[in-house]
């Protein structure tokens, strides 16, 4: 079993639609939560970041955890197409010495 | 302003031809790490270097080898690079605090013929 998992997609949604990406995980001992945007052949970028359980909001952009179910979930409002990318959820134990374990990536499309 | 910088973006060698891929910062952060990320699949850590303290993942072949001459440059050398080494390479820098997040350089896309 991956440590994270995560659909692949591709998620293809109208534009203004609501977006929920999710990720599920299997090591209680993780505490913080990235999501990352990935554009395609570029590198990944910071979109959220949390700590333990709870909701964190920027923007259009809201991240979830929930570690009693070990599930972590992005959501996105008001779609558009420029948000058309691939979203990595990332995680990491408290304590650890940098290393951040990646979930598959979920490729997203928006239409115009 | 870029903060971290790949060279090249683009980079094609021959099979068993060694090849040398470039970061740099201007973060001054003391945490540097290379990945390598294959098609739809997610980044995999091969190492990273804590100021100077080389960190190697334990699954990371012995043809892929780092170098980090200060605080600014991070090499990564593939040493005979085979078909299977095809992939995008990340460098990822981070700052003093740990538990902050990694930044993510644009990445090079090696191609082995």
């Amino acid at each position: 079993q991956k440590e994270v998992e995560q659909d692949p997609g591709p998620l293809s949604v109208p534009e203004g639609a609501i977006v929920s990406l999710n990720c599920t995980y299997s090591n209680s001992a993780f505490q913080y939560f990235m999501w990352y945007r990935q554009y395609s052949r570029k590198g990944p970028e910071l979109l959220m970041y949390t700590y333990s359980s709870g909701n964190k909001e920027d923007g259009r952009f809201t991240a979830q955890v929930d570690k009693s179910s070990k599930y972590i979930s992005l959501f996105i409002r008001d779609s558009q197409p420029s948000d058309s990318a691939t979203y990595l959820c990332a995680t990491r134990p408290s304590g650890n010495t940098g290393k951040l374990i990646f979930g598959q990536g979920t490729t997203l499309q928006v239409k115009p | 302003d870029a903060m971290v910088i790949q060279n090249p973006r683009y980079q094609v060698t021959q099979f068993g031809k060694p090849v040398t891929l470039s970061c740099s910062q201007t973060l001054n952060h003391n945490v540097m790490y290379w990945y390598q990320q294959k098609s739809s699949q997610a980044p995999k850590l091969l190492f990273h270097y804590y100021d100077k303290d080389f960190n190697n993942e334990a699954d990371t072949p012995d043809n892929f080898q780092s170098r980090r001459p200060n605080t600014s440059f991070c090499f990564l050398d593939i040493r005979s690079p085979g078909l299977g080494d095809a992939a995008m390479y990340l460098c990822a820098t981070e700052g003093q605090k740990l538990q902050e997040t990694q930044y993510f350089g644009p990445g090079t896309r090696l191609l082995v013929l």
